[in-house]
């Protein structure tokens, strides 16, 4: 298995408050991204990076913000959670010339 | 602008069945590349096959192909003799260009339910 792990796995928190979930990778993959989960729609892409420093918008990029300052670490941030943004949360690594992406095993975030 | 559709919310196939899952895509670039990923009720996702848009043969991957039409611009999952195990979430999804990175986009999924 591709070692991403992700954290939180689960968080609950209140309508306002700032969230950041961390995906970290061990297989020194270029590309990163973050998806979110709901039912009716599979995975929708927020952001992704394509190096350090390098991150671009996804379809459902509004609320959200990233950051990659180590290959290892992309960073997703809600400045100021709404409950429109609950959901699972999945972030993915993949390489040039490999056509698989691998995913992290989700956060689950509830926001009230 | 890319979409992938998947037309089937739910299908049930009786175990040791053949099973066909939809998908249809739209996309200008000549290059791209279609994927299926399983999601099981454990909430993992497992990426099941790949096929390149210059691809000349169908691809398969033991008892999963894919049946790729490009005319049609649809690129159906087979999945061959069901087992109970292959209860899951399946996604179509497809990726512009040929670099192995960047946007992908998924379908809203096929729920398949095998019967014992």
């Amino acid at each position: 298995d591709a070692g991403i792990t992700q954290s939180p796995r689960h968080k609950v928190t209140e309508t306002g408050t700032p969230v950041t979930l961390r995906c970290h990778q061990t297989e020194n993959h270029r590309y990163m991204y973050w998806y979110r989960q709901d039912p009716g729609h599979g995975l929708r892409l927020i952001h992704y990076s394509y190096g350090v420093k390098d991150t671009d918008k996804g379809e459902v990029s509004d609320g959200y913000s990233v950051s990659r300052s180590k290959t290892e670490d992309f960073l997703l941030t809600l400045e100021s959670a709404t409950s429109s943004q609950t959901s699972v949360y999945f972030c993915a690594i993949s390489e040039v010339g490999n056509n698989e992406q691998f995913f992290g095993p989700g956060t689950r975030l509830t926001v009230l | 602008a890319q979409k992938i559709t998947q037309t089937q919310p739910g299908m049930f196939v009786q175990e040791k069945e053949a099973v066909t899952l939809d998908c249809t895509y739209d996309t200008s670039d000549p290059s791209y590349g279609l994927f299926w990923y399983k999601q099981p009720s454990s909430g993992e996702m497992i990426f099941l096959i790949y096929q390149g848009s210059y691809d000349q043969q169908n691809a398969t991957e033991g008892r999963y192909s894919l049946n790729f039409q490009k005319a049609r611009k649809s690129a159906n999952l087979v999945i061959s003799a069901s087992q109970l195990g292959d209860s899951a979430m399946y996604f179509c999804a497809m990726r512009e260009g040929n670099t192995g990175g960047f946007k992908t986009i998924f379908g809203a999924g096929t729920r398949l339910f095998v019967k014992a």
